[in-house]
């Protein structure tokens, strides 16, 4: 079975600082992904990254970045949090191989920014 | 612009009948489609999903029906089950593409 794991899962931090989010999957999955879910609006797309050091903008990464330094391994950084990034942040994984594969997710972080 | 949409935020259904959820999408480019549940406090799983080459996919008690022309799926789960009782999402991705794009969910309470 998939593992996706998020290092937190419940998280406080204060208005201006500097968070980062980290998410590791065990299953050597070449696509990890970063999703806010908010009541009404699913789950959106912040960044994903198709291999190591690679990253791709997805539909809302105003006031984030990312870093993937090795394949497990998937880091979502808020540079200077604000209230409106009070969410659940979900990492998700995925192989690249053939079209439609399903992605994997972890637990999920809550957020709360003060 | 919503791509995915699920109209309705909630449904309620009554144990042992037949649930439908409902899902469209406007992007005639997207070719595969899957429907996740998610618990509280728990990641979405996959459940079922779909290629636009066939317009049925059963797996149990879950089949998942798609309607291209109309550019509409739905999820129906027969005979529903108090575990059946989550969050739903559909998403959708585009061929050669890894991203899913996912809709708003709708909250399925099954009712002893």
């Amino acid at each position: 079975d998939v593992k996706v794991t998020q290092s937190s899962r419940y998280l406080v931090k204060r208005t201006g600082e500097k968070v980062f989010l980290e998410c590791v999957q065990d299953m050597d999955h070449e696509n990890m992904f970063w999703y806010r879910q908010d009541p009404g609006l699913g789950l959106r797309l912040i960044y994903f990254s198709y291999d190591v050091k690679m990253k791709e903008k997805g539909d809302i990464p105003e006031g984030y970045s990312v870093s993937r330094e090795k394949k497990e391994r998937f880091s979502l950084i808020l540079e200077s949090a604000s209230t409106n990034q009070t969410s659940m942040y979900l990492c998700a994984s995925s192989l690249s191989t053939g079209k439609g594969q399903p992605q994997h997710f972890g637990d999920g972080t809550r957020l709360s920014i003060l | 612009d919503q791509q995915v949409k699920q109209n309705s935020p909630s449904l309620s259904v009554q144990e042992g009948r037949i649930s439908i959820l409902n899902c469209d999408y406007t992007n005639s480019m997207f070719d595969y489609f899957l429907w996740y549940k998610k618990y509280p406090a728990e990641g979405p799983t996959f459940l079922i999903s779909i290629s636009s080459i066939k317009d049925k996919n059963e797996d149990g008690r879950f089949t998942v029906f798609l309607n291209k022309s109309a550019k509409h799926l739905s999820l129906h789960i027969v005979p529903s089950q108090p575990g059946d009782s989550a969050v739903y999402f559909c998403a959708a991705s585009k061929k050669g593409a890894q991203k899913l794009v996912f809709g708003q969910g709708t909250r399925l309470t099954i009712n002893p």
